[in-house]
């Protein structure tokens, strides 16, 4: 059975850096890439960058381009999403997920709340 | 970036009703659209992918139709469990994706 299961939630101060945890099983983990999202308060999902499971390699939105870093652990079988300059605004729930098969997120992690708060 | 805007953002129904979400794309996006319910506390759950294509498990009910820019989720006959926020996401430029603003599905 596939599971992905988040690191607990955090608060955190203005200007300091998160760091997420997104461990993985029941698949092939570097067959697979893993995405990350996030929700903010009354705001749609917004895509934040994925992370080829296999090489490493990353392809990241452009608004989170150079405050954002995903990296994984393929002996850990986990991926990680840093976020880096927080600020009140990043305040939200975030999200990794996975797509097995064609181009849709089949699974989710259960989501981890980042508060950003002085 | 390729805009997604649904309508209506909310939506008062009852049981047994028969509902129309509409996503709209800024630009052509062929069928690379997918509908999500998202539920309180929850994670999204895929419903439709490919526009039109029921995810395994999801009941019939549940359809989707669409391509090019203009899309929609119909629920034929709603049931208590199906209020929730609806969303649209499209990947035609995968692995980016963006994701509609939601609607809102709530018990008239």
């Amino acid at each position: 059975q596939v599971q992905l299961v988040q690191s607990g939630a955090e608060v955190k101060k203005p200007g300091a850096s998160v760091k997420v945890s997104c461990a993985a099983s029941g698949y092939s983990f570097t067959s697979y890439g893993i995405h990350w999202v996030r929700q903010a308060p009354g705001q749609r999902l917004e895509w934040m960058g994925w992370i080829n499971g296999g090489n490493g390699y990353t392809i990241y939105s452009e608004k989170f381009q150079g405050r954002v870093t995903i990296t994984r652990d393929k002996s850990a079988r986990t991926a990680y999403m840093e976020l880096s300059s927080l600020r009140s605004e990043d305040t939200a729930v975030y999200y990794c997920g996975l797509v097995l098969k064609s181009y849709y997120f089949d699974w989710w992690g259960q989501g981890t709340q980042i508060t950003v708060t002085s | 970036a390729i805009q997604l805007t649904q309508f209506p953002s909310s939506l008062s129904a009852s049981v047994g009703d028969r509902v129309t979400i509409t996503c709209r794309a800024s630009q052509g996006i062929s069928s690379a659209l997918a509908w999500y319910q998202h539920k309180p506390g929850k994670v999204p759950k895929l419903l439709i992918y490919d526009a039109s294509s029921l995810q395994s498990g999801v009941p019939s009910r549940f359809s989707g139709s669409g391509s090019g820019t203009d899309f929609t989720l119909t629920i034929s006959s709603l049931q208590p469990e199906d209020f929730a926020t609806y969303y649209c996401q499209q990947v035609n430029t995968y692995p980016h994706s963006t994701f509609g603003q939601g609607t809102k599905l709530e018990i008239k």
